[in-house]
């Protein structure tokens, strides 16, 4: 049985950096295929892919995003950091990490809002 | 900025039929884009219902289907439950990259 859950503050100030945690079991991110990605939702908004990293270490970010995205990954730790830089009030969302195999997001984490405001 | 363009609403009776499309501001949806389908309920985290075009989860009802058509990746509800009523979010592969589009709320009325 997979599961996913995101951790990491609810708020955070204008200018600072978000670091979210996604704790996963059920599979292993060294098994070859599988990736796990970041998406968020701001409120009554639709969603965004955010970023993805692979079970080699392959990493991939939202072209738009990317000047302040990094993730990374503890195998041994079944766990997927994402941080983002710089946040801005317009990055109040919340954000959600999910499983990939196979090309398709399958399982997705409960989500975790993060309000940023001074 | 590539864009993926959804129908900002539908409405369907129960027991219809209604067909929802993703469309690419590059071109024609091929199965290269690896079109996945979500459904997300208010207050909920998306729900995966189709990946690679056409494949269901395993989860996925069979009143769901997947489908290219017209240059567009599809969405096919059959038979409608009233439970249907959602929003849902297609999500396509730009070659390392992911964009979904903006929502289609399905209404059941």
């Amino acid at each position: 049985q997979i599961t996913l859950k995101e951790s990491g503050p609810t708020l955070v100030k204008p200018t600072q950096t978000l670091t979210l945690t996604c704790t996963f079991s059920g599979f292993s991110l060294s098994t070859s295929g599988v990736g796990v990605a970041w998406i968020r939702q701001p409120p009554g908004k639709a969603l965004e892919w955010l970023a993805l990293i692979y079970w080699d270490d392959d990493k991939r970010y939202s072209p738009s995003l990317k000047s302040r995205l990094t993730i990374t990954k503890d195998t041994s730790k079944n766990q997927v950091v994402l941080t983002m830089t710089n946040m801005d009030p317009v990055d109040t969302a919340t954000y959600y990490c999910a499983h990939l195999l196979a090309a398709g997001l399958d399982y997705w984490g409960q989500g975790t809002l993060v309000t940023v405001s001074s | 900025q590539t864009v993926v363009t959804q129908e900002p609403s539908l409405t369907v009776s129960p027991g219809g039929t209604v067909t929802l499309t993703c469309a690419s501001s590059t071109g024609a949806v091929t199965s290269g884009y690896y079109p996945n389908w979500f459904q997300q309920k208010p207050g909920q985290a998306p729900r995966a219902l189709i990946y690679s075009t056409s494949n269901r989860q395993s989860w996925t009802p069979a009143r769901f289907s997947g489908s290219l058509l017209g240059g567009k990746a599809a969405l096919t509800l059959s038979g409608v439950q009233p439970e249907d009523e959602a929003e849902y979010y297609c999500l396509l592969y730009y070659g390392g990259s992911w964009v979904f589009g903006g929502g289609t709320k399905v209404t059941v009325l």
